[in-house]
């Protein structure tokens, strides 16, 4: 099972400032990669997949980056909508594996 | 507009049983491949099951041999029947329509919650 670890678990960020959270797998998952949102009692929302390509309606301060274990979502100007837990996940190996959640919080 | 709704959601005793719906609109669902996800109370994300459009069929271990995914074509309609249910299955509980290059979740439905206690 590949095993997906995120870091760091919380994140203190001030409004209008950069977020970069990271997200690395126990082995090369190539550019099968996903970005989840969740909001407290919803549903997650699908970000990015692919690495780096930006799910239909998804802002363009998100961004992905990354390949093979180490992957980054970068939030370029954190708006007060963007407080919320983000999940990674791998798709390239059966079980599908989601990373332990970044907090994003408000500082 | 695509819309996924879960039903079935319970308190069921240890050792008891559940079947989980999802009802698509809005999209043929046997086009397409779906997923379940779980997330625990105050947890992170878990993939439970898979089934392709093809029929193909995936478990997460900790459910293999006690979960049983299906499909009802003729309703629109993915099912997910629980057997020998434990505390630990106790979650809110999605399905998902994966997207179209990966098996990644790409529209979720809102859950229901399966709480599994005596």
């Amino acid at each position: 099972e590949i095993v997906m670890t995120q870091s760091p678990a919380t994140l203190s960020v001030s409004p209008g400032e950069r977020a970069t959270l990271s997200c690395r797998a126990s082995q090369s998952v190539g550019t099968y990669l996903a970005w989840f949102q969740q909001k407290p009692d919803r549903a997650p929302r699908l970000l990015i997949y692919g690495v780096s390509l930006t799910s239909t309606g998804v802002p363009a301060r998100f961004s992905g980056s990354g390949s093979g274990t180490e992957f980054t979502l970068t939030i370029s100007s954190l708006q007060s909508e963007d407080f919320a837990v983000y999940y990674c996940q791998q798709y390239d190996k059966w079980p599908l594996t989601f990373g332990g959640g970044t907090r994003v919080e408000i500082k | 507009e695509m819309q996924l709704v879960e039903s079935g959601g319970a308190l069921v005793q240890p050792g008891g049983s559940l079947r989980l719906s999802c009802a698509a609109s809005g999209f043929t669902l046997p086009n397409y491949n779906m997923i379940w996800v779980r997330q625990g109370p105050g947890k992170g994300l878990e993939w439970v099951s898979y089934i392709s459009s093809g029929g193909t069929i995936y478990y997460a271990d900790s459910v293999k041999g006690r979960f049983t995914i299906s499909r009802d074509d003729a309703k629109n309609s993915v099912s997910l029947q629980m057997n020998s249910l434990r505390a630990e299955d106790t979650a809110v509980y999605y399905c998902a329509r994966t997207g179209a290059s990966g098996s990644y979740p790409r529209y979720w439905g809102q859950g229901t919650l399966v709480t599994v206690s005596s």
